[in-house]
């Protein structure tokens, strides 16, 4: 059983179309991160939120901690060929905060 | 500023034999976690060093071991390799008396078992 799931496993957009990915958990996370991971590479941090209801904007970006540290959303506007990749939210529970707990990821295309 | 290079890039092993990964953290960095990513699916956290000592472990059997040097940089070895244990391994480094969550990933390992 995932501690973290995320939805959708993969989205295929039109170039300038804008989307959502969610990351979903039962557990409280003391916080979340968001990575971007290209084929042959590791992943790249994207953002950390800390507290709950927490918005934090990158660019075209922008990500939204839940209320209760349960979930996170990233929205991206106007998506670029740029932005393929898999999306990896990755959080730190309450009770393990040295423990990063990584989702399945959701891979996303941008079709130019 | 040199980020978390890992070696070698790719490896293939036998069924029953051991392997040696080796990792160098972000320059600064004093914390080394591993990470084992199947293919399609998120890392999966094996164990974190500091000071030397294994601190955290997720749940990985014993065949799976760590190092930590005085200068930072991390082993992984793995022993008795199964099919399934062919994956990209990841290192992330991060600093103690930082955010804990802030970790810089290298590029991997691939490692396939035959």
């Amino acid at each position: 059983t995932q501690l973290l799931e995320q939805s959708p496993q993969f989205l295929s957009i039109q170039e300038g179309e804008n989307l959502t990915v969610y990351c979903n958990s039962s557990s409280v996370f003391s916080s979340l991160q968001w990575y971007r991971q290209e084929p042959g590479e590791g992943p790249v941090l994207l953002v950390t939120v800390v507290t709950g209801g927490e918005v934090k904007k990158l660019k075209r970006l922008t990500f939204q901690f839940g209320d209760a540290r349960k979930d996170s959303s990233l929205h991206i506007t106007a998506a670029q060929p740029g932005d393929t990749g898999l999306y990896l939210c990755a959080g730190a529970l309450e009770t393990s905060y040295d423990k990063v707990i990584f989702g399945p990821g959701t891979s996303l295309s941008v079709i130019p | 500023d040199a980020g978390v290079t890992q070696s070698p890039t790719h490896l293939i092993k036998t069924r029953g034999q051991q392997v040696t990964l080796r990792c160098s953290p972000k320059s600064g960095h004093d914390t080394v976690s591993w990470y084992q990513q199947a293919l399609g699916q998120g890392p999966q956290f094996i164990f974190q060093y500091y000071e030397e000592e294994e601190r955290q472990r997720g749940n990985f059997p014993d065949r799976f071991s760590g190092h930590q040097f005085p200068n930072y940089s991390s082993e992984l070895n793995v022993n008795a390799l199964l099919l399934g244990d062919s994956a990209l391994y990841l290192c992330a480094s991060s600093l103690e008396t930082g955010s804990p969550y802030e970790q810089y990933f290298g590029p991997g390992t691939r490692l396939t078992v035959t």
